[in-house]
């Protein structure tokens, strides 16, 4: 089972930032949380990952917690094209399931 | 775009048939990946390959098998298509860093429709 806990839906007005919550309570020491998202009908895009420290890249940031138990992806200026289903997944190493257990995301609205 | 491309992009078959997915990559990286995606169970992992010919199975692997016979190729066959097997099927590559699996790019996905 995928070890995140996410709203089902959010929205954002065009132009805004978003910031998509993220649980991991149970994550382990020595995993990344990874954010992906997926557009309909289309394969699931990498968005940024993290193990300790805050991250940066020119699509989003990520705001990790001290104690590591949850996360916020922020995208600075959402546009309408941002809308899509976001992933939260905490690296489940090993295992049948594979390192990326995708759950049910958030699925953001960009509203103009 | 991390290179991968899937073909075909959409199939219909019917019940029994064999059918073979291929995903194909230009980024020489070691990890590829098989997962379907259905409605209310995201994303799983039904099969991986850590190189050529080196196969494992994933969460979900009965009914398909898979062939690895060069790095750029990863096929995915479904011996005898069940309707079950209707479903968005998804290829990723990675290149694992310090012995572990890193980031996971994926492809545009097949649509199976199975009759």
């Amino acid at each position: 089972d995928a070890k995140t806990t996410q709203p089902p839906s959010m929205d954002c007005a065009e132009g805004r930032a978003a910031n998509l919550p993220c649980n991991h309570s149970t994550i382990s020491g020595n995993e990344y949380v990874y954010w992906y998202r997926q557009i309909h009908s289309q394969g699931p895009q990498y968005i940024i990952h993290g193990l300790k420290n805050n991250e940066t890249n020119e699509m989003a940031s990520l705001i990790i917690t001290e104690d590591r138990k949850s996360s916020t992806l922020i995208l600075p200026h959402a546009t309408l094209r941002d809308t899509a289903v976001y992933y939260c997944i905490a690296e489940n190493y090993g295992g049948s399931q594979g390192n990326l257990i995708f759950g049910k995301g958030t699925k953001l609205s960009v509203k103009p | 775009d991390a290179g991968i491309t899937q073909s075909p992009r959409h199939k219909v078959t019917e019940t029994g048939t064999p059918v073979t997915l291929r995903c194909h990559q230009t980024e020489n990286h070691r990890y590829m990946y098989w997962y379907r995606q259905d409605p209310g169970h995201g994303l799983r992992l039904i099969h991986y390959s850590y190189g050529v010919k080196d196969t494992d199975k994933g969460e979900v692997s009965d009914g398909y098998s898979v062939s690895r016979s060069k790095t750029e190729d990863f096929l995915l066959t479904l011996e005898s298509a069940t309707s079950s097997q209707t479903s968005v099927y998804f290829c990723a590559i990675s290149e694992p860093d310090r012995g572990r699996e890193e980031t996971q790019y994926f492809g545009p996905g097949t649509r199976l429709l199975v009759l």
